[in-house]
């Protein structure tokens, strides 16, 4: 069965930076694109990018276009997400999820991230 | 960059049908999805492309859409059904989420 498994919550201190880890099993990790969305306390949904594993290219909303970078790892089925100058409005759970024709179908359990001094 | 609208809540009681609406210009052009979030889990994807819904999702759960406005609804709303549920959609590898509404059964 298709399953995303995150790494564990993240303490991080204003100004650094955080790397994400999600790894994929179940199925063929380069033939589907994986998304990034995170959920600040108490908030909705936001989406934050996308990554191809087979080439590695994405796409990245604009809010974060310059602090965000997604990378795969193939040989791990794993893709990195890594935030950098960290706020504490970056205060957030993060998910992966698998896309399906442009569908976020099935998603990590999430990865808290706290960005306290 | 686009926008997605939802109602911040909507009530019902057990058994009645619950609508909740989603609006955006990008609804015209691409097809919307559905997600149900519970408190401390993870989202779960309820419906696709504007009316399927994935297998495991009982069918009391449907989706319709008209121009620019997608509905999600539960037909005989059940208590378990009470949560979060967000509209989402995507153009050129852009997603965007609506800010989500608060089904409350009771």
């Amino acid at each position: 069965q298709v399953q995303l498994v995150q790494s564990g919550a993240e303490v991080r201190r204003p100004g650094a930076s955080v790397k994400v880890s999600c790894q994929a099993s179940g199925y063929s990790f380069i033939s589907y694109y994986v998304h990034w969305v995170r959920q600040a306390p108490g908030q909705g949904l936001e989406w934050m990018g996308i990554i191809n594993p087979d080439g590695g290219s994405t796409t990245y909303a604009q809010r974060f276009q310059d602090r965000v970078t997604v990378t795969t790892d193939t040989s791990t089925s794993t893709v990195y997400m890594e935030l950098s100058s960290l706020t504490y409005e970056d205060t957030a759970i993060y998910y992966c999820a698998k896309d399906y024709r442009e569908t976020p179908d099935y998603w990590g359990q999430g990865t808290l991230v706290t960005v306290s001094s | 960059s686009y926008e997605l609208t939802q109602p911040s809540s909507v009530s019902v009681s057990p058994g009645q049908t619950a609508r909740i609406t989603c609006s955006g210009d990008v609804l015209a052009k691409r097809y919307a999805r559905w997600f149900q979030q519970r408190p401390g889990q993870a989202p779960v994807l309820v419906i696709y492309k504007d009316i399927e819904r994935p297998s495991g999702i009982p069918e009391r759960f449907s989706g319709s859409s008209s121009g620019t406005i997608v509905t999600l609804t539960i037909s005989g709303a059940q208590v378990e059904d009470e949560a979060d549920y967000y509209c989402y959609s995507a153009t050129d590898n852009n997603g965007v989420f609506g800010g989500g509404t608060k089904l409350t059964v009771l």
